[in-house]
Parts: C-alpha cells; structure tokens; sequence
C-alpha cells in the first residue's frame, strides 16, 4: 500500500541553526501539508501546497518557514532559525484530492529536537 | 476560529470495557473525521462522517454524527489492548482549508 514516507525520523540542531524536513508524498497525489505536533498536544496545521504553490498557511507558518517541492517526487520544510519551541513532531500528509472529503495520508514523522 | 472540544482527555479502561470519547462543537459541521494516533506514531484516518445522524461501524468501532451535525462520538466495545492511542477528531471547514484537530483523547487499556 503506498504511504508518505519522512527523513530524517529524528533531528537534533541547535537553536538559531538551519533544518530540512524531508518527505515524499505518495505519488499519485497533488495536495501535501505539514503539521506539526508539540509533544502531548494536538495536531496544528502549519501550510497547504498545490502546484507548486502555498494553497493556505496558519499563524505558525510565519517567515523562518517556507516550504518547496525541488523535484517531482520530493516535498520540504525549511525552518531558517530554529527556536527552541519549534521543538516538536513534524507530520507531512498528502491527498489525492482537496475536497471536504478527502481523506489525509500522514507520514511517521520528524521528531525535531532544538537545544 | 471554529474548533471542536473533545472529552474526556484522558480514559483509563480494564481491557473488555467499553470506551466512548466525544467531539463537540458551537457550529454546525459539514464533516467530520476521525484519526487514531498510537503511541509515537502518526495520526491514522479512521472513517468520515457527513450526513446528520449518520451511523457507522467498523468491527468493534462505532462513530456517530449528531443530527444537528454539532457532535459525533466514537464508542469502542469491549476495548483491547490493540486499542491504544489517543483519538482525534478532526474537521474542514470548507474543501481547501486544512484539518483542524481536537485536542484527542488518550486512551489506556489495562490488561
């Protein structure tokens, strides 16, 4: 069965350092996100991307993020300065559609850790 | 913006009891999802409700969907320990705008 897949599963960087979260999205799907979780908490949405484009951001998604899709199969998430509450689960999830009813397909993860 | 509110947040259960956690909101809903999240993973879809008072079941799994589509609940019977995780719940508002999840409920299956 396809599936997202993440790299790396878990990042260590120190504060104010640069981190890419990779992922790839199951291949026949066109909408991709990202969410991140802080741990214990709920899932947030972070931004939205389609054709190559920003389709919708959150009040996190400020301007340390931006996210790209480099290549046909690969989908990132740059944090330029990491803070030390950026600290958290990173999921990226992707949909073959952007309906109401489409469902999402999340990844494992990136545990991103900033000390 | 619009939420949903979950309770309880936390459920601790005997294995065999059953478990319902809840998912409210002040608006009217056009949908509702709901994920399931074992220990260290990721949020897994588990079914989608759309229409008032609808009714479905997946083996020991039971969701329901308020007829003023202003809650839904998902009950578990007779829980396993398989059942472990926490339970979300979670929503679009319209058809580009992202998931927003409830807070979940941690569910604990003691053997």
């Amino acid at each position: 069965e396809p599936e997202v897949t993440q790299t790396p599963s878990h990042q260590v960087t120190q504060m104010g350092q640069e981190v890419i979260l990779r992922c790839v999205p199951i291949s026949n799907h066109l909408y991709f996100y990202w969410y991140r979780q802080i741990l214990g908490q709920k899932v947030e949405f972070l931004v939205s991307f389609y054709n190559n484009e920003i389709s919708e951001k959150s009040e996190i998604f400020d301007d340390q993020f931006s996210v790209e899709r480099p290549d046909g199969s690969n989908f990132t998430l740059k944090i330029r300065s990491t803070k030390l509450e950026d600290s958290a689960m990173y999921f990226c999830a992707s949909s073959e559609m952007a309906g109401l009813y489409n469902e999402q397909f999340f990844g494992p993860g990136t545990r991103l850790t900033v000390l | 913006g619009q939420q949903v509110m979950q309770i309880p947040q936390y459920q601790h259960v005997q294995e065999g009891e059953d478990f319902t956690t809840y998912c409210n909101s002040s608006t009217t809903l056009s949908n509702i999802q709901w994920y399931k999240q074992r220990p260290g993973g990721h949020p897994v879809f588990l079914i989608q409700l759309v229409k008032s008072g609808e009714v479905k079941k997946q083996k020991r799994l039971t969701f329901q969907f308020g007829e003023a589509k202003k809650n839904s609940s998902l009950h578990i019977t007779a829980t396993q320990t398989t059942d472990v995780g926490t339970y979300f719940c979670a929503f679009k508002i319209s058809g580009n705008t992202p998931l927003v999840f409830g807070k979940g409920t941690r569910l604990s299956v003691i053997a």
